[in-house]
């Protein structure tokens, strides 16, 4: 069975600094992995998927993230956050067809 | 709007009461799924339908029951509330490996 493992609780950064959360996976096979977030008193919302291709899945507001079979790894990345992108971020990868999440990073931006 | 819609918004219970969470989406997706969201540990699931008539335990079913009243309605019960049963609930449909989430519902349980 796959488990996610996010390794920040939470991050505090400036406006304009670069943003990156880790994500592991176990392995088991076949790999769907997301990211979410969830803006402050909202429901999730997906920022990005990979399912397969191009290992550089670009999402919306300018998120990316790295899928790396090699580390298991799919962290997430933005070059420039801002005092918007203040949420909790999780990670989620399907797992025997239903969706298993991290538990999540909070990241605050200061402005 | 096509999405998931989620009854009620927020709730509070004492302790050894009874109610019912609703979840209805209108995307015709055969999957549904309840979590319930606590701080620090993300979102964990109690229970899941993957097609109309079928249901199964996730991670956290215990004090839970659920009901799969046809393709758009997948409800969850709470038969005798505890305090630690308080949380945020989130009602999710997926088909294809396109998830969407309802809003959630804030249940407070004293």
């Amino acid at each position: 069975a796959q488990s996610v493992s996010q390794h920040n609780h939470h991050v505090i950064l400036s406006e304009a600094a670069s943003l990156e959360l880790g994500c592991n996976y176990s392995y088991g096979g076949t790999v769907n992995l997301f990211w979410y977030v969830q803006y402050p008193g909202q429901h999730l919302q997906l920022l990005l998927k990979y399912f397969s291709g191009d290992p550089l899945v670009k999402g919306i507001k300018g998120f990316e993230a790295e899928f790396i079979k090699s580390k298991f790894s799919f962290n997430l990345r933005k070059p420039s956050v801002q005092w918007s992108d203040t949420a909790e971020y999780f990670c989620a990868v399907i797992n025997d067809y239903k969706l298993s999440f991290g538990a999540g990073t909070t990241v605050t931006v200061r402005a | 709007n096509a999405g998931v819609t989620q009854t009620p918004k927020f709730q509070v219970l004492k302790t050894g009461q009874s109610m019912t969470l609703q979840c209805a989406q209108d995307m015709n997706h055969n999957s549904m799924y309840w979590y319930r969201q606590d701080p620090g540990m993300g979102l964990r699931l109690i229970y899941y339908s993957a097609s109309e008539g079928t249901t199964d335990k996730g991670e956290v079913p215990n004090g839970y029951n659920v009901s799969r009243l046809n393709k758009r309605e997948f409800s969850l019960r709470l038969e005798s509330a505890a305090p630690s049963q308080t949380s945020v609930y989130f009602c999710a449909s997926s088909e294809g490996g396109g998830y969407t989430f309802g809003s959630g519902t804030r249940l407070t349980v004293v």
